[in-house]
């Protein structure tokens, strides 16, 4: 079985511009949570979605959206880009609620 | 403070040798966690722990859970390179999981 998959990998923005971040889950999965990872902060948690419904948010400002499609797929939008979101991003996709995550490979985001 | 403590932050031990790395939480653990990352890449689950006692092995790598003292740890035995990365715990708060800070090991010739 493919892994959990995320696009792109890297990417490189400018302060006060937009992106949107792809995460494919593992076949089958309908759980798909996001994370931020940062030197200081560590891995904090942005959202949960299951069944196309975020059921879970994390302590992050309105800038930060997300959405599940019928398929699990997910994508992250980060809107008005600030150089504090520099960050791996981290998509972690389970079975169902509460099952064990398994993570993929990340996207790097350097804001400029 | 953070929910979860890892101890220590950071371990270089020689090829070949033990070592264990701790996760402490300070509430109530219902549901534990390890994961390894290599650096800059995904977390790669290693095991997950859930009764107070449960122990579960892979390959050299042995991880406990003490509920009582809220606290899990890990063990490597023989540590090989391959074993280098940073080794997080992870809380099951009802999702999301909440992490520590990490470990970063690194292992010499």
């Amino acid at each position: 079985k493919a892994g959990v998959t995320q696009t792109p990998r890297y990417l490189i923005k400018t302060r006060g511009q937009q992106v949107t971040l792809s995460c494919s889950p593992i076949s089958g999965h309908r759980s798909v949570s996001w994370y931020q990872q940062t030197p200081g902060q560590g891995l904090q948690f942005l959202f949960e979605y299951f069944s196309e419904t975020q059921r879970n948010k994390g302590n992050f400002p309105g800038r930060f959206s997300g959405r599940q499609f019928s398929n699990s797929r997910s994508e992250m939008n980060v809107s008005t880009l600030e150089l504090g979101d520099s960050a791996l991003y981290l998509c972690a996709s389970s079975l169902g609620r509460r099952e064990t995550q398994y993570f993929g490979p990340g996207t790097r985001l350097l804001v400029l | 403070s953070q929910e979860l403590e890892q101890s220590p932050q950071s371990l270089i031990v020689q090829e070949g040798k033990n070592l264990t790395i701790n996760c402490t939480s300070s509430k109530t653990l219902y549901g534990l966690y390890w994961y390894k990352q290599k650096y800059g890449e995904g977390l790669i689950f290693l095991m997950m722990l859930q009764k107070g006692g449960e122990e579960k092995s892979h390959e050299k790598i042995t991880a406990k859970l003490d509920e009582k003292k809220q606290q899990s740890s890990l063990h490597i035995t023989a540590s090989q390179p391959s074993h280098a990365g940073i080794y997080l715990c992870g809380a099951d708060r009802d999702t999301p999981l909440v992490f520590g800070k990490g470990t970063r090991l690194s292992v010499i010739a």
